[in-house]
């Protein structure tokens, strides 16, 4: 099993709401990555984890809230958000340790709007 | 962070022609790794290269990362319309993939 997958495919909220993002993934990676993507531009990190644990946070607004329950799962909780917030939400994962090829493999995202 | 350039940003082609699109750095790369991502798709892994002046070749794709590992190109021969998308560099330093902006191509049949 090579997929990552991602709920919703869809989300739409206001900025008073809170909603979570899912991701899964069972090639037994113990990396696992948030990105944020906005329309023609390349993915942009905000979080990383490693072994479940935090490893990168990339400045990321504390309106969004990492979780990892276990080495399979990945949530982003989401609280007043701003319309800025717009954008494609994807999940990765990857191997781990430095021999490994650490390709990430991408979830079909969540397509998020803030209205 | 490791910035890369790539250029094209937009490469129109005829089916069945070649061409070829690059990534571009002014410091040296320990990899690079490249990502395709078709219309309303994800980025999927294509290929990692690590050693300098490696090639690499998927059917018509070839790969190839610089003597001086500071650039790399991905050349694609015969297009077909499954080529369509945007294609993305990216080197890796440790966890983090520094993508480019991204060579958008798009195929007339």
């Amino acid at each position: 099993d090579t997929e990552v997958t991602q709920t919703p495919k869809h989300l739409v909220m206001g900025m008073t709401n809170k909603k979570s993002l899912k991701c899964e993934q069972h090639m037994g990676h113990r990396a696992m990555y948030w990105y944020k993507q906005k329309a023609k531009k390349p993915p942009e990190l905000m979080f990383v984890y490693s072994y479940e644990k935090l490893s990168i946070n990339e400045s990321v607004p504390s309106r969004f809230s990492p979780e990892c329950p276990n080495s399979s799962l990945l949530n982003l909780h989401l609280h007043a958000l701003q319309p800025e917030d717009s954008a494609l939400y994807l999940c990765a994962s990857s191997q781990e340790g430095q021999g490994a090829r650490m390709a990430q493999y991408f979830g079909p995202g969540t397509r998020l709007t803030v209205l | 962070g490791q910035q890369v350039m790539q250029i094209p940003q937009y490469q129109h082609v005829q089916e069945g022609e070649d061409f070829t699109t690059y990534c571009n750095s002014s410091t040296t790369l320990s990899n690079i790794q490249w990502y395709k991502q078709r219309p309303g798709g994800h980025p999927v892994f294509l290929i990692q290269l690590v050693k300098s002046g490696e090639v690499k070749k998927q059917k018509r794709l070839t790969f190839q990362f610089g003597e001086a590992k500071k650039n790399s190109s991905l050349h694609i021969t015969a297009t077909q319309t499954t080529d369509v998308g945007t294609y993305f560099c990216a080197p890796r330093r440790d966890y983090k993939l520094s993508f480019g902006a991204g060579t958008t191509v798009t195929v007339r049949a």
